[in-house]
């Protein structure tokens, strides 16, 4: 079967460095997304990996190891506004999006 | 109209009633996509469809039906609404040419059924 795993909620402190990780195990993989939700919004993309390592973009940062079916999302200098959902996503074989649960980040000042 | 729209924002549905939740976008993307969102759940797919006049169905498609007629518009119907469609529903969309994946969201639309 297919699944995604990202812990359900994690704190973290103003200013502060957040690892938020993420296993896959899909059939076939084109490529591995993050998306940040705010409360009551819509999701919003932040990255996209489909080699392994990282890729930076500005404060938030995504690593992905296909080999291990594994990813992270890396947050610096975490700010208030940050405290949001973020949703982990595989790329099928058939090029849809199977998702995880997300993360709720909260953001403690 | 900027992006992806729909409407209504929310609804109370009375059990048994149909309901065609709205969704047009701007951006001349070929797939389009209708999610629902429970709490605890991963967005899961009902619908979806790769270019206009061409639809297929998702991971949870019973009591869903949606359209194509267009590049704009994909709508969702519910024939006969039950509670356990109580949700949150997302409309996506995506630039198909290399662009699968970054898929633009509605604001949603949260209905619930009772």
């Amino acid at each position: 079967g297919q699944n995604i795993d990202q812990p359900t909620e994690m704190t973290a402190t103003e200013g502060a460095i957040v690892q938020i990780n993420c296993t896959y195990q899909t059939s076939g993989f084109n490529g591995l997304f993050w998306y940040q939700q705010h409360a009551g919004e819509a999701p919003t993309f932040l990255s996209y990996n489909v080699l392994d390592g990282l890729e930076e973009k500005g404060r938030f940062s995504s690593f992905l190891s296909r080999s291990k079916g594994y990813s992270y999302l890396l947050l610096k200098e975490l700010q208030m506004k940050d405290s949001a959902s973020y949703l982990c996503a595989s790329l099928d074989s058939n090029y849809q999006l199977i998702w995880g649960a997300g993360t709720k980040l909260i953001i403690k000042p | 109209i900027a992006g992806i729209t729909q409407a209504p924002t929310s609804q109370i549905l009375a059990a048994g009633r149909r309901m065609t939740l709205r969704c047009t976008q701007d951006m001349r993307h070929n797939a389009m996509y209708w999610y629902r969102q429970d709490l605890g759940l991963g967005l899961r797919l009902i619908h979806y469809s790769n270019t206009a006049g061409t639809t297929g169905k998702g991971e949870v498609p019973d009591g869903y039906s949606v359209s194509r007629a267009n590049t704009d518009d994909f709508p969702l119907t519910l024939a006969s609404a039950v509670p356990s469609q109580t949700s949150v529903y997302f409309c996506a969309s995506s630039d198909s040419d290399g662009g699968v994946g970054r898929a633009f969201f509605g604001q949603g639309t949260r209905l619930t059924v009772v």
